[in-house]
């Protein structure tokens, strides 16, 4: 069975730094891109950043580029988001997903339960 | 980045009923669009993708058409347990341009 599991979810002031981690088990992790996805309270969802299979590529969205850093341990299974210089807007509920081999890891088929990041003073 | 825009951004329909709900890019991805169910407090859950492509396991109520910009999905007979809220996804020119959602569209019971 496939579980994304995620976990260094916090409140933190901002300006502060956090480390978002996710335990991957029932599918070979190293042949998947990964992807964290987040979802402000009560709003859509919104694609945070993707790496390859073997870390070589890694892409953000605009608004954490410089500040969140997306990495893999594939002898862990296991996927990293470091944040850092947190700012309000970074509240969200941040999953964890797996990009689908179907369509080429675009979409994704599995996600962790997801874990709170509440950025505030 | 390519905007998605859904609408309507909700709707109450009845167990039974056809609903269809449509997803504009802002420029054409071809047939590059999922669909994601999602209910409270929980994960979204993937329906299709490639534009009509139904996942694994997805009932066959559920279909999704379109290309260029334009797209829908469709659930041909409303149940119970598809009360949710719905997103659309691109993944045009992925993974060097940013993935989008749109803004989402809430199914409710009327």
């Amino acid at each position: 069975e496939v579980q994304l599991v995620e976990s260094g979810g916090g409140l933190v002031q901002p300006g502060g730094s956090l480390r978002l981690s996710c335990a991957a088990s029932g599918f070979t992790f190293s042949s998947y891109w990964m992807s964290w996805v987040r979802q402000a309270p009560g709003k859509g969802l919104e694609w945070v950043a993707n790496i390859k299979q073997d870390g070589s590529e890694k892409y953000y969205v605009d608004s954490v580029k410089g500040r969140f850093t997306i990495s893999r341990d594939n002898a862990k299974n296991s996927l990293y988001l470091q944040m850092n210089s947190l700012r309000a807007e970074d509240t969200a509920v941040y999953y964890c997903a797996r990009g689908d081999l179907g369509s080429g890891g675009s979409c994704y088929d599995y996600w962790g339960q997801g874990t709170l990041v509440t950025v505030s003073s | 980045a390519i905007r998605m825009t859904q609408s309507p951004s909700s709707l109450s329909a009845s167990t039974g009923d056809r609903v269809t709900i449509t997803c504009r890019a802002s420029q054409g991805i071809s047939s590059y669009l999922a669909w994601y169910q999602q209910k409270p407090g929980k994960a979204p859950k993937l329906l299709i993708y490639a534009a009509s492509t139904l996942q694994s396991g997805v009932p066959s109520r559920f279909s999704g058409s379109g290309s260029g910009t334009d797209f829908t999905l469709t659930i041909s007979c409303l149940q119970s347990e598809d009360f949710a809220t719905y997103y659309c996804q691109q993944y045009y020119s992925y993974p060097r341009e940013p993935l989008t959602f749109g803004g989402g569209t809430k199914v409710e019971i009327k």
